[in-house]
């Protein structure tokens, strides 16, 4: 089974810095995706970004961007210039592509990080 | 395109009694997956339908059931209702199954269950 482990539980940044998230995960997949989703204290949770497997670009949106590293099956992300409106639950997802289980297991979710934005 | 939607958004019940819980996808999207959140297990999969047929299925006990209507809509059944199974119920649609591959799934704003 696959695991996705987050290993900061909190962290904490200044507005207008730029904080890392972690995540690690370990698959025998070579096909797969890769997800960080936000959960504000709404509850609602919210798609931030996604990665392919195949592609070896580092998927980026606005002010996020992850780094891949698909040997080390790590997969961080990067936000810059963080906003008073970023603070929420980070979690990473892992979930296999067609060729590898198709999801079979849903989407497998690490344990989160919560960030904290200080103004 | 209007969001996916959770009915009823807070639920109080007592143990012993069943609950039945409604996801709306977003327009066009086929599949509905079904996860529970809690404070010590985190997210953890409970289901997945597409067409109206459940295709996958996490490691819950069988109280917990579900199925698919022809629009697409779907419902989460809880019966037998343990203290345990106060958690937040999330459902996510996405355009296809899973097992096609990697769709992004879109989350609704979930169903928060307590059991006394």
């Amino acid at each position: 089974a696959q695991t996705v482990t987050q290993s900061q539980p909190e962290m904490s940044v200044q507005e207008a810095e730029t904080v890392t998230l972690s995540c690690t995960y370990d698959t025998s997949e070579s096909d797969y995706y890769l997800f960080w989703y936000k959960q504000p204290p709404s509850r609602q949770m919210i798609l931030v970004i996604r990665q392919e497997a195949y592609k070896q670009q580092n998927a980026t949106e606005n002010r996020f961007s992850v780094n891949f590293q698909k040997a080390a099956k790590s997969f961080s992300l990067k936000i810059s210039d963080s906003q008073l409106g970023d603070a929420a639950m980070y979690f990473c997802a892992y979930i296999g592509g067609m060729y590898s289980g198709g999801g079979a297991d849903g989407l497998t979710f690490g344990k989160g990080t919560h960030l904290i934005i200080q103004p | 395109k209007a969001g996916v939607t959770q009915t009823p958004r807070y639920l109080i019940k007592t143990r012993g009694q069943q609950v039945t819980l409604s996801c709306s996808p977003i327009s066009g999207h086929r599949s509905v997956s079904w996860y529970q959140q809690t404070p010590g297990q985190g997210l953890q999969f409970l289901f997945e339908y597409f067409s109206e047929t459940q295709r996958n299925k996490g490691n819950f006990p069988g109280r917990f059931s579900g199925r698919q209507f022809s629009n697409s809509r779907s419902e989460m059944n809880v019966s037998t209702l343990e203290l345990g199974d106060s958690a937040l119920y999330l459902c996510a649609s996405s355009p296809k199954s899973p097992a096609l591959g990697g769709d992004t799934q879109y989350f609704g704003p979930g169903t928060r269950l307590t059991v006394l």
